[in-house]
């Protein structure tokens, strides 16, 4: 089955402390990217990746890192969290930026205290 | 201005009626278009994708693209109650960058 997956689905954590985000994907493909979904805001772009060891900042960087070391992997990390990260977090893949086949992970509810 | 702009809503639409869907974008380069609905609490799923000018059909769904009014339009005709849902616009920049607009609330109404 053609998925995108998404580790944790929920977490809290206090400022300051180091985490990662896991997205993984079973499609092969090119475009991999994170968004964060706050009331009001739609869905924010935080990094995207054209390919392995290529990534590019979206309209949200500011906190957040990433790797593309592999393909089907494109984690995110947050190196010391802050409340103002407190928000819904997806993964998505598809084969390019302006494919059809766009796919989400199930989200991650993170909660930073 | 924000670079895609969608009404908020909520869209109160009877049930049996046409549900009208608007988003403008200020990318002048931009070339792909979609429509995703997100269900409270689930992801966004993917159910309209267009990239020239004029009208795409899918069902009971029609994107409408006019670039040089930079508006990019869904009709969901025939609305059921488990069309409501948040429908998001997303474009794809000219810098490969995918922006999403706020999202537009649709309610049906039996």
């Amino acid at each position: 089955e053609a998925q995108v997956t998404q580790n944790p689905r929920y977490l809290i954590t206090v400022t300051g402390k180091k985490l990662t985000v896991t997205c993984s994907q079973n499609m092969n493909h090119e475009y991999m990217s994170w968004y964060r979904q706050d009331p009001g805001l739609g869905l924010r772009q935080i990094y995207y990746s054209m390919n392995v060891e290529v990534t590019d900042k979206g309209d949200v960087p500011e906190g957040y890192k990433v790797s593309r070391k592999e393909k089907r992997n494109f984690p995110l990390i947050l190196e010391s969290p802050s409340p103002n990260q407190t928000s819904l977090y997806f993964c998505a893949s598809s084969l390019y930026p302006w494919d059809t086949e766009a796919f989400f992970g199930q989200g991650t509810r993170l909660t930073v205290v | 201005q924000k670079e895609v702009e969608q009404n908020s809503g909520p869209l109160s639409v009877p049930e049996g009626a046409i549900a009208s869907l608007n988003c403008t974008y200020s990318d002048r380069g931009s070339q792909s278009f979609f429509w995703y609905r997100q269900y409270s609490g689930k992801s966004p799923e993917l159910i309209m994708s267009i990239y020239s000018n004029g009208d795409k059909e899918d069902g009971r769904f029609t994107a409408q693209l006019n670039k040089a009014s930079q508006y990019v339009s869904l009709l969901i005709r025939d609305s059921q109650p488990s069309d409501s849902a948040t429908y998001l616009c997303a474009v794809t920049s000219s810098a490969s960058k995918i922006i999403f607009g706020s999202g537009t609330r649709l309610s049906i109404r039996p």
